[in-house]
């Protein structure tokens, strides 16, 4: 257990909707990376929040956004969500916004139908 | 962020030494190697980490170069549970890593 929680676990949904997946860090860490992994494929890096603020963006779409809040959780909110969309959304932790070593949750297994 | 390149997979038997190896050639002074390990439907888990010579740890061993240019995980006496997905990435702790990247990784396949 690395002490990342995400919620829910899994996720069903039509395409056009919108969801909103919660990744809660370790305690202690300031910095929270969001993930996609997509059937077989490598992890493509999204958004880095740090302490509240974005610090660092990946290939993210703009129809995705994130916020990290003050108690330090963030949400990863997906909209006009596509049949592509379907993926492993994974959430890490780490101490500072420096750091190589993530801390990753369980994941977000999300189904767009 | 210095490209790595390894293995897309490899098979292993049981109870056997398992070598994977990172290259790197652009490693820059500042970066770290650092290996991760990701089952399937499961977030990928810290292994390892070491800057030059040799770390080892409870779970592995990573040797690296004098030139730095590649690195080696080993695995010592794998069992089925080590079936894996193995990332090596390498970075400089010292900056922002926005542009950490997971590659394809090597899927480490062990057999009875």
């Amino acid at each position: 257990d690395s002490g990342v929680t995400q919620t829910p676990k899994h996720l069903i949904t039509a395409t056009g909707q919108r969801v909103t997946l919660r990744c809660s860090p370790r305690s202690g860490d300031l910095s929270v990376y969001w993930y996609q992994q997509s059937l077989d494929q490598g992890l493509q890096f999204l958004i880095q929040y740090y302490n509240g603020e974005e610090r660092a963006k990946g290939n993210i779409l703009e129809r995705f956004s994130a916020q990290q809040f003050p108690d330090l959780h963030s949400e990863l909110n997906l909209s006009s969500l596509e049949l592509g969309d379907s993926a492993l959304y994974f959430c890490a932790s780490s101490p500072q916004d420096t750091e190589v070593t993530q801390y990753f949750g369980p994941g977000t297994r999300l189904l767009v139908l | 962020l210095a490209k790595t390149t390894q293995p897309i997979s490899m098979d292993s038997y049981e109870g056997q030494e398992v070598n994977i190896t990172c290259s790197h050639n652009n490693i820059a002074t500042n970066d770290y190697i650092t290996w991760y390990q990701q089952f399937p439907s499961q977030g990928p888990r810290f292994i390892i980490q070491g800057y030059k010579t040799k770390v080892t740890n409870e779970v592995a061993s990573l040797f690296i170069p004098a030139d730095r240019k590649s690195s080696t995980l080993s695995l010592p006496r794998v069992s089925l549970s080590d079936t894996a997905v193995y990332y090596c990435l390498v970075g400089d702790r010292g900056v922002n890593n926005n542009d950490m990247r997971f590659g394809a990784g090597t899927r480490l396949t062990v057999k009875p």
